[in-house]
């Protein structure tokens, strides 16, 4: 079965700080996985997205994830955060059939200080 | 290109009555997903439905169930209303058979059981 963890439930962080949000995950085959954000009360936002090639993706917002297979993990970073990112953000594992579906973290909220 | 639009925002029912709610995927998507997400919890996905037959379901009871039209909008409905059926509903729209599976998802549904 799949499974993914984000091991932290909150974080906080100074504006102009870096950031880094935790993702691991468990998938029998070559997993696509995603990052979302959702500000309050809204919807999923996809951030980026990785399926093949290169390790390092780069996304919306100025963020950026690695696929480490090894580490079976896929960590979203940002070198400088804004205050507009206070968020809670998911991470997500889908196969790559196309008949496959999403299995979500519990998310980390991001407090921007 | 329009996104993926839910219909109604917020909806407060009680314990027994059922409800549907909408979704309308974005233009050229002809997949749709629904996930119930409680409050403080992540998605948790209910079914989806590709070319108006369901094509795959979550661990959710059967009076969770769901329709898709010829146009790929979808209805989701639930009987028998629970007081934890409390959450947001979002429904999302990918195209299958176009490559990667990617989910574009709604603003979400607010769901309210008294």
């Amino acid at each position: 079965a799949q499974s993914v963890t984000q091991p932290d439930i909150h974080i906080t962080v100074s504006e102009g700080a870096s950031l880094e949000l935790r993702c691991n995950y468990s998938y029998g085959a070559t997993p696509y996985l995603f990052w979302y954000v959702q500000s309050p009360g809204q919807g999923l936002q996809l951030l980026l997205k990785y399926f093949s090639g290169d390790t390092l993706v780069q996304g919306i917002k100025g963020f950026e994830a690695e696929f480490k297979r090894s580490q079976s993990s896929f960590n979203l970073r940002k070198p400088s955060v804004h205050w507009s990112d206070a968020a809670e953000y998911f991470c997500a594992v889908g196969g790559n059939s196309g008949y496959s579906t999403l299995t979500f973290g519990k998310g980390t909220m991001l407090l921007v200080s | 290109e329009t996104g993926v639009t839910q219909s109604p925002t917020h909806l407060i029912k009680t314990r027994g009555q059922q409800v549907t709610l909408r979704c309308s995927s974005q233009s050229g998507h002809n997949t749709v997903s629904w996930y119930q997400q409680a409050l403080g919890q992540g998605p948790q996905f209910i079914f989806q439905y590709y070319r108006e037959e369901e094509n795959g379901r979550g661990n959710f009871p059967p009076r969770f169930s769901g329709l898709q039209f010829p146009n790929y909008s979808s209805e989701l409905n639930v009987n028998a209303l629970e007081l934890d059926d409390s959450a947001l509903y979002l429904c999302a729209s990918s195209l299958v058979g176009g490559g990667a599976d990617t989910q574009y998802f709604g603003p979400g549904t607010r769901l309210t059981v008294l």
